[in-house]
């Protein structure tokens, strides 16, 4: 009965892969994100999407493509990877946008080799 | 660009002291939030505080905000080793997103 759950944990490809990161939330939350966080533990926001509409979409390159399927599940596929793309991602849920609390997942750490 | 910058970047403070940590910002805000990240595993929210509140209490936890400086500050007392975390200050300003700053990495040594 995990509240925001995402796989896989840790993901470690090689540079040119394309990958996937999967996430869904039983909170039955209408808002989904995701978010880099780098080595320096600095979080960013990507993405997030309310009821699978697009409502945020920070400076992120095109390499990365959310997709929300319905509202409680939002992926993100990245092509291309990059070394640079190692990192940990975290996908996080609230109830509507904006000013309420998120819920975050326990994030998925990839490695690009 | 990042919004709240968290002072210091680390504390390290024996069992049963205070911690205080500090959350400065740049713009106006809706809300500032409290984040705690334990090593390996994901956010989890303290506290929430409205730009309309000067304190705020909950548990050990004590909050305060300041919109006329543009700060904040996380006031752990009593502090147990289960502390031992990162702390994330996060703002709303009305873009519908929170902007996270770098966190206080606090250690709480027995």
């Amino acid at each position: 009965d995990t509240a925001v759950s995402q796989t896989p944990k840790y993901l470690v490809t090689q540079m040119g892969n394309d990958k996937s990161i999967k996430c869904e939330q039983n909170l039955g939350h209408d808002t989904m994100y995701w978010y880099k966080q780098d080595s320096k533990k600095f979080l960013k926001i990507m993405f997030s999407y309310n009821n699978k509409e697009l409502i945020i979409n920070e400076t992120v390159p095109n390499r990365f493509s959310p997709k929300s399927p319905d509202k409680a599940h939002l992926n993100l596929h990245i092509n291309s990877l990059e070394l640079g793309d190692s990192a940990v991602y975290f996908c996080a849920s609230s109830p509507r946008t904006g000013e309420e609390t998120q819920y975050f997942g326990p994030g998925t750490r990839l490695l690009v080799l | 660009s990042q919004q709240g910058e968290e002072d210091p970047q680390a504390l390290s403070i024996q069992e049963g002291e205070n911690a205080t940590m500090n959350c400065s910002y740049k713009t106006s805000i809706n809300n500032l939030q409290w984040y705690r990240q334990n090593s390996g595993r994901g956010l989890v929210h303290l506290i929430l505080i409205r730009s309309n509140e000067r304190e705020k209490h909950s548990g050990r936890l004590r909050v305060t905000l300041d919109t006329s400086k543009k700060s904040s500050s996380l006031l752990i007392t009593a502090s147990r080793a289960a502390d031992t975390a990162s702390y994330f200050c996060a703002t709303e300003g009305g873009a519908q997103k929170l902007v996270f700053g770098q966190g206080t990495r606090l250690t709480i040594n027995p």
